[in-house]
């Protein structure tokens, strides 16, 4: 079965510093990959995808990149504020298994400091 | 003002007793998911639609059920076979197409046992 790692349940940085979040997969090849942020008691929210054949996608202070070789991903905020603190969850499709749903990490949890 | 509704915000269960959370959406998206978090793990899937009239098992059905007779809501019972409902539930939708839609959530009800 697919199985999902983000590389510390929390990441502390000081503000103005570039976080790396790390996401690494086993027993799958997603057609693409998912980062949602998460808020104590809030629902997730969708920030950026990017497919297989994509090896980084940008939005504003956010890059993702995506190594189908390596099965990781990693999501970099850039110029951090303490208001990027928060979970940051991935998640792959499970398409290919005939599945029309997602298969999520278990985040990390990001701390950015004054 | 489009978007997913969950309530109620906090439920409370008896032992043996049933319960019911609501998920409401008018976003107009076919599928629809039900996830629960528990803390420090990631979202796991329950049962989600893709249409009208039909559902699937996700990767932790047992103790719940679903049922999907409108496009804009997706009830999950909580059932007494469920030994340990006590977390986060989730509701979420996508939209047309697979493959690279994000999906929507809403902000969730906390189940916790009396």
């Amino acid at each position: 079965s697919q199985k999902i790692e983000q590389n510390s349940e929390a990441l502390n940085i000081q503000e103005g510093k570039t976080a790396t979040l790390t996401c690494n997969y086993t027993n799958y090849s997603p057609a693409y990959l998912q980062w949602y942020r998460q808020d104590p008691g809030r629902g997730p929210v969708f920030l950026l995808l990017i497919r297989e054949n994509e090896k980084e996608k940008r939005k504003e202070r956010l890059k993702v990149t995506f190594d189908t070789t390596l099965k990781q991903s990693l999501f970099h905020i850039t110029a951090s504020q303490p208001a990027d603190s928060a979970t940051y969850l991935c998640a792959l499709d499970r398409f290919s298994t005939g599945a029309n749903n997602l298969f999520f990490g278990t985040g990390t949890r990001l701390t950015v400091i004054p | 003002d489009g978007g997913i509704t969950q309530s109620p915000k906090y439920l409370f269960r008896k032992e043996g007793q049933n319960v019911t959370l609501s998920c409401e959406q008018n976003l107009n998206h076919d599928a629809m998911y039900w996830y629960r978090q528990d803390p420090g793990q990631g979202l796991r899937l329950i049962y989600y639609s893709q249409i009208v009239n039909d559902f699937q098992k996700g990767d932790i059905a047992e103790g719940y059920s679903v049922s999907r007779e409108k496009k804009e809501s997706f009830p999950l019972t909580v059932t007494s076979a469920q030994k340990n409902p006590t977390a986060f539930y989730l509701c979420a939708t996508m939209g047309q197409g697979t493959g690279n839609q994000p999906q929507h959530f809403g902000d969730g009800t906390r189940l916790s046992i009396l």
